[in-house]
């Protein structure tokens, strides 16, 4: 079956513009994660959702983010007035409930960001 | 604070050597442990996990990792490695108070064939 997808893959974007990332989660998942991985580094936290509870948006480094998520589908991760040390690749997971519990996570491909 | 730390950045082996990569977890009562692997160009994948039950536990393609809770540690081993190895390795953890995953900033593993 189809696995996460997130577009676009790659965006290059000037300072101070505003970008908007999508994840498609894999059907039927009801959990949904974002994080930031910086070149060098390792996986940064930045939202959770799942299902109908309010969102876990613990790890989000800044009010220049939010994420949306409408259900169990689609999710869009905004930054707003980019800056360059938001360059990264931004990844997407899915599991089938929260991943604390004996749940995979199954990881997109990633959007690598890169504000000039 | 809820932090994982893998100490060992860049790990270079040649072929058939033996492999251990570190894994630490700060306290934070009971938690879920995992390895994830980045092989080149490819996304995250599990490699295994623990919940409970078995403190070693065994994952795909040869990989093993043991539980000490007393060293809040979780490594992750081979016995023998294989070119096919050569990936990041991510350690992650997640508290049973909260729901979501923490991972370590990774080891670099690169197999001399």
């Amino acid at each position: 079956g189809a696995g996460v997808s997130q577009s676009p893959s790659n965006k290059v974007t000037e300072k101070g513009k505003d970008v908007e990332l999508r994840c498609d989660p894999i059907s039927g998942h009801t959990a949904l994660y974002w994080y930031r991985q910086r070149l060098g580094q390792g996986l940064e936290f930045l939202i959770y959702f799942q299902g109908n509870s309010a969102p876990d948006k613990s790890g989000l480094p800044s009010d220049r983010f939010s994420a949306e998520r409408t259900g169990e589908s689609v999710s869009t991760l905004t930054i707003q007035r980019t800056q360059q040390e938001d360059s990264a690749v931004y990844l997407c997971a899915s599991s089938l409930a929260a991943a604390g519990g004996p749940y995979e996570q199954y990881f997109g491909p990633g959007t690598r960001l890169t504000v000039t | 604070a809820q932090s994982v730390s893998q100490h060992n950045h860049h790990v270079i082996l040649s072929e058939a050597a033996s492999l251990e990569l570190g894994c630490n977890y700060s306290y934070g009562g009971t938690v879920n442990l995992f390895w994830y692997v980045q092989y080149p160009g490819q996304h995250l994948q599990l490699l295994l996990k623990y919940f409970s039950g078995d403190p070693l536990v065994k994952g795909i393609k040869g990989f093993e990792a043991e539980f000490i809770k007393s060293k809040f540690s979780f490594n992750l081993r081979k016995p023998s490695v294989q070119w096919s190895d050569t990936a990041e390795y991510f350690c992650a953890v997640s508290y049973s108070s909260a729901s979501k995953i923490i991972f370590g900033s990774g080891t670099r593993l690169s197999i001399r064939p």
